[in-house]
């Protein structure tokens, strides 16, 4: 079955500046891959995914890359700000059946410091 | 307007009860889930339902028992609950399909005793 490793575990960086998270995946037959913010007992929430037919992807400050040669997606956040705190989890699916099957990363705990 | 709902919202019972998590979305969706997010934020899918058929069973304990009444509503039993089922549970719907995007119930934490 599908795995996927996420690093770093833990991240903190001041405000305004980038931050980054990174995934591998093991099933070549995954075709989509979104990211999901987690707040402190809240629950998970999409905030932007990709395509495996498709490289990079932006939404005002996030951006999500894409190497299926490599198997690698990456999360890129830029002027963080104390809100974006939170626990992030990449996750990669492929089609089962009528819906998504997602293998979730481990989260990467995101602390932007003041 | 909730989404995705959850009943009840903490659970907390002893060792050998059995007990149930209701979830019910009202977005039209064809295809429900069931996540446990361990201690250590770990989420996992344990079901899916696709217009209350069953399509994702992951290596789950036969305890736990899935039932969809109907597309709107997916429901988890447990029976004989452990220690090691303290977890919260997650529900969640999405349109049917690759790549669409599944919105997340508000959790149920269960805590037993």
């Amino acid at each position: 079955g599908e795995n996927v490793e996420q690093h770093p575990s833990t991240l903190s960086v001041q405000e305004g500046d980038s931050a980054v998270i990174k995934c591998t995946y093991s099933d070549s037959a995954s075709n989509y891959f979104p990211w999901y913010k987690q707040e402190l007992g809240k629950r998970p929430q999409l905030i932007i995914d990709i395509r495996s037919n498709v490289g990079e992807k932006k939404d005002q400050r996030i951006a999500v890359t894409l190497n299926k040669t490599a198997k690698h997606f990456s999360l890129h956040i830029t002027e963080t700000q104390p809100e974006d705190s939170a626990v992030y989890f990449c996750a990669a699916s492929k089609f089962a059946g009528g819906g998504n099957k997602l293998t979730f990363g481990t989260g990467t705990q995101l602390k932007v410091e003041l | 307007d909730t989404a995705v709902s959850q009943t009840p919202k903490y659970l907390v019972t002893q060792m050998g009860n059995d007990k149930s998590i209701k979830c019910e979305q009202n977005l039209g969706h064809d295809t429900m889930y069931w996540y446990k997010q361990d201690s250590k934020k770990f989420l996992k899918i344990m079901f899916s339902y696709n217009n209350k058929e069953l399509i994702i069973n992951e290596t789950v304990p036969n305890r736990f028992s899935p039932k969809s009444p109907d597309k709107a509503h997916l429901n988890l039993h447990i029976n004989s609950l452990e220690l090691g089922d303290s977890a919260v549970y997650f529900c969640a719907s999405s349109q049917a399909g690759l790549a669409y995007e599944q919105y997340f119930g508000p959790g149920t934490r269960l805590t037993v005793t």
